[in-house]
């Protein structure tokens, strides 16, 4: 089955230590990228990743750090972790197309990790 | 700055009838459009989307309407579905030397009444 799982899906955690937060696809697809949703704020896009070893900050990439050593997989990284860092966290990923650009327009959602920073 | 603006937070629409969602955007350069549907305790999945070259693109009982003068795009559920309730965001994209970046509206949640 394609998807793209996340792993924990829900995570308590004390400010300033460190945390990371996986996700990872099946789908062979190129472009990954990390968002956090907020009340009233909607999705924001904190990293984005358009290939191995391409990675770039999104609107509010401050307090994170990403990796993409292969393919498949794309880690979220809370060096030290402040409670204004609790939010519910999707990862996501799409194909690129044969023009090179990838298609953002389908990405794949996994199903969250919900984090609270105490 | 939100440059995608969802300002229903909430509707409510009878089974059957027409659920109308809507989204103004203030970027001249997003040049796609897209609608996700949100299920709790799920990731958003994508619904329908429209180029920014045209006006409608219809999928089933789902319809997008682009008024680009206006900076205006909806959502056109007909009829609803118990099914159909959910969180709804709106998307748009930019796309600057082969980086795509997509922002997201606030969302509507949907609810409809049996």
């Amino acid at each position: 089955e394609a998807q793209v799982t996340q792993n924990p899906r829900y995570l308590i955690t004390v400010t300033g230590k460190k945390l990371t937060v996986t996700c990872s696809q099946n789908m062979n697809h190129e472009y990954m990228s990390w968002y956090r949703q907020d009340p009233g704020l909607g999705l924001r896009q904190i990293y984005y990743s358009m290939n191995v070893e391409v990675t770039d900050k999104g609107d509010v990439p401050e307090g994170y750090k990403v990796s993409r050593k292969e393919k498949r997989n794309f880690p979220l990284i809370l060096e030290s972790p402040s409670p204004n860092q609790t939010s519910l966290y999707f990862c996501a990923s799409s194909l690129k197309g044969t023009s090179g650009r990838a298609f953002t327009y389908e990405q794949y959602f996994g199903p969250g990790t919900r984090l609270t920073v105490t | 700055d939100q440059q995608v603006k969802q300002n229903s937070p909430s509707l409510s629409v009878q089974e059957g009838r027409i659920s109308i969602l809507n989204c103004d955007y203030t970027n001249s350069m997003f040049d796609y459009f897209l609608w996700y549907k949100k299920y709790p305790a799920e990731g958003p999945t994508f619904l329908i989307s429209i180029s920014s070259i045209k006006d409608k693109n219809e999928d089933g009982r789902f319809t997008v309407f682009l008024n680009k003068s206006a900076k205006h795009l909806s959502l056109h559920i007909v009829p609803s579905q118990p099914g159909d309730s959910a969180v709804y965001f709106c998307a748009a994209r930019t796309s600057n030397f082969g980086n795509e970046k997509l922002t997201f509206g606030t969302g509507t949640r949907l609810t409809i009444i049996p």
